[in-house]
C-alpha cells in the first residue's frame, strides 16, 4: 500500500522552508526519502528506522513518528539545488518492498 | 553513475509486441527491483529479486515476467504491449535488504514507448 505524501506541490523563493509530509496507514519499519530531478534518476536522501529518530542532509532533515506512521522531510533555507520531486518510500516489516508515495514537486525560484 | 545499467535507454515498439529490458546491478549488489514510472506519475514497485529469488511482488501485470540470473544480472520480460504500457522502467539495486542497507541505486531507466 503506498504512501500518501502532501503537498503534491510546493514553490519557493531561496532561503525560504518547506515540509513534505509522508503518512501511512499501516506500521512501518522503516521511511526512506529520494529526491529525482526532470529526466534524472531519483536519488538516495536518507533513511529513518523506527524509533523516532532525525536525520539530516545539508539543510534537509527529516523525522519519523513511529507511533502515527508519519514522517516529515524539512527543506530549510532552500536553495536553487532543492528543486526536484520529493518521494518518501515506506517499508513495512518483512516485506522486502519499498513502496513511494505519488511525490511532491518542489520548485525553488530565485 | 549510481553503478546499475540499464539496456536499452530508449525503445520504441508496436502494441502487440514483447519486449526485454536488462538491468546489471552494481557489482556485489544482490537485490534487484524494478520500478515503473509513468508520464508524470509516481514509482510504482513491480518485484524484487534478491539473489536469485523472488522477494516481493508489486501490482505488476500477468503480461510481466522477470527474473534474475546467476551472475545477479536481470531482465523485465514485458509482453502483448498496450499503449498504457509506455513509461520509463527503472531498476534499483542495494547490498542486501532494504532496512539492513539502506539506499537503492536506481539505473537512468529504459523510456518504452508503445505505438
Amino acid at each position: 500500500q503506498q504512501p500518501v505524501q502532501s503537498p503534491q506541490a510546493v514553490i519557493l523563493r531561496e532561503g525560504e522552508d518547506a515540509v513534505i509530509n509522508c503518512s501511512s496507514s499501516k506500521a512501518l519499519y522503516s521511511v526512506h526519502w529520494y529526491r529525482q530531478k526532470h529526466g534524472e534518476a531519483p536519488v538516495f536522501l536518507m533513511i529513518l528506522l523506527k524509533g523516532g529518530e532525525q536525520k539530516g542532509h545539508e539543510k534537509i532533515s527529516a523525522s519519523f513518528n513511529e507511533k502515527k506512521q508519519q514522517s516529515s522531510l524539512y527543506l530549510t533555507a532552500s536553495q536553487l539545488s532543492y528543486s526536484g520531486t520529493y518521494f518518501c518510500g515506506t517499508e513495512r516489516p518483512n516485506d522486502y518492498k519499498l513502496s513511494f508515495g505519488a511525490g511532491t514537486t518542489v520548485t525553488v525560484r530565485a | 553513475d549510481s553503478g546499475v545499467t540499464q539496456t536499452p535507454k530508449h525503445l520504441i515498439t508496436a502494441t502487440g509486441q514483447r519486449v526485454t529490458l536488462r538491468c546489471s546491478p552494481r557489482s556485489g549488489d544482490l537485490s534487484v527491483y524494478w520500478y515503473q514510472q509513468s508520464l508524470d506519475q509516481g514509482l510504482q514497485f513491480l518485484i524484487h529479486y534478491y539473489n536469485g529469488e523472488e522477494r516481493a511482488k508489486g501490482n505488476i501485470l500477468e503480461r510481466f515476467s522477470a527474473q534474475q540470473f546467476p551472475d545477479l544480472h536481470s531482465e523485465l520480460n514485458l509482453s502483448s504491449l498496450e499503449l498504457g504500457d509506455s513509461a520509463l522502467y527503472f531498476c534499483a539495486s542495494s547490498p542486501g535488504q532494504l532496512s539492513n542497507t539502506g539506499e537503492l541505486f536506481f539505473g537512468e531507466g529504459s523510456r518504452l514507448t508503445v505505438l
